[in-house]
């Protein structure tokens, strides 16, 4: 199965963009790129996905690298309510989702 | 609209000792996953229900580990002769649908502590 690499930690400024970035060299041309997020005590949360092309939504949008090989969550103005754990996952038609360690974003007021 | 509920919430068992964990996925929806998280790490897959078929049960740690979920609803996570390092929170999601792009729905989860 595909696996995804993101940082470790991410800090920005509050009310400015955010580019989250996931690099997934392995992907297959049926694996969907999803983006979770977990604030503390929750479950994960839904953010976005895509395939092949650019998408918007209204939490954030996802910029797909033309080889599918790494994409890029954007937060176009952070909140301190998007201080989060994000999770980039790769999934095909399976059952399985794997979220790795994900990039725990501080935003700073 | 109910979202996924858990129950319950947090459970605190006595090493040796047989848990269940119930999950009530949103309504109509076909696909069920639970998953284990341990603390400061991502959620690791255990075991998918598409329906009440289990299909999928590979991330299961042991044979202590139990899932069903009879008519294709309900979900329950049985730990039978509880450890230490069955210390977790344990996230049940569902999805309405089976294919790589349909989203998954989480619940709050069930925090274990076994002591």
């Amino acid at each position: 199965d595909a696996k995804t690499t993101q940082p470790n930690s991410m800090e920005s400024n509050e009310e400015e963009p955010v580019h989250l970035p996931c690099n997934h060299s392995t992907i297959s041309g049926t694996d969907y790129i999803h983006w979770y997020r977990q604030l503390p005590s929750q479950g994960p949360e839904y953010v976005i996905h895509g395939l092949t092309s650019n998408v918007n939504n209204r939490m954030a949008s996802l910029a797909i690298a033309e080889d599918r090989k790494s994409s890029t969550l954007i937060l176009h103005r952070a909140t301190l309510r998007d201080a989060a754990v994000y999770y980039c996952i790769l999934r095909a038609t399976g059952n399985q989702f794997y979220f790795g360690t994900g990039t725990s974003l501080t935003v700073i007021p | 609209g109910a979202g996924v509920s858990q129950s319950p919430r947090y459970k605190v068992a006595k090493r040796g000792q047989d848990v269940a964990l119930r999950c009530d996925p949103i309504s109509g929806h076909v696909s069920l996953f639970w998953y284990q998280q341990a603390l400061g790490q991502g959620p690791e897959f255990l075991t998918y229900f598409q329906n009440e078929a289990q299909l999928d049960k590979s991330g299961l740690p042991s044979d202590r580990f139990f899932a069903e979920r009879p008519e294709g609803s309900v979900s329950t996570l049985k730990i039978q002769r509880t450890q230490q390092e069955d210390s977790a929170v344990y996230l049940c999601a569902s999805s309405p649908g089976t294919g790589g792009k349909n989203e998954q729905f989480f619940g709050p989860g069930t925090r274990l502590t076994v002591l």
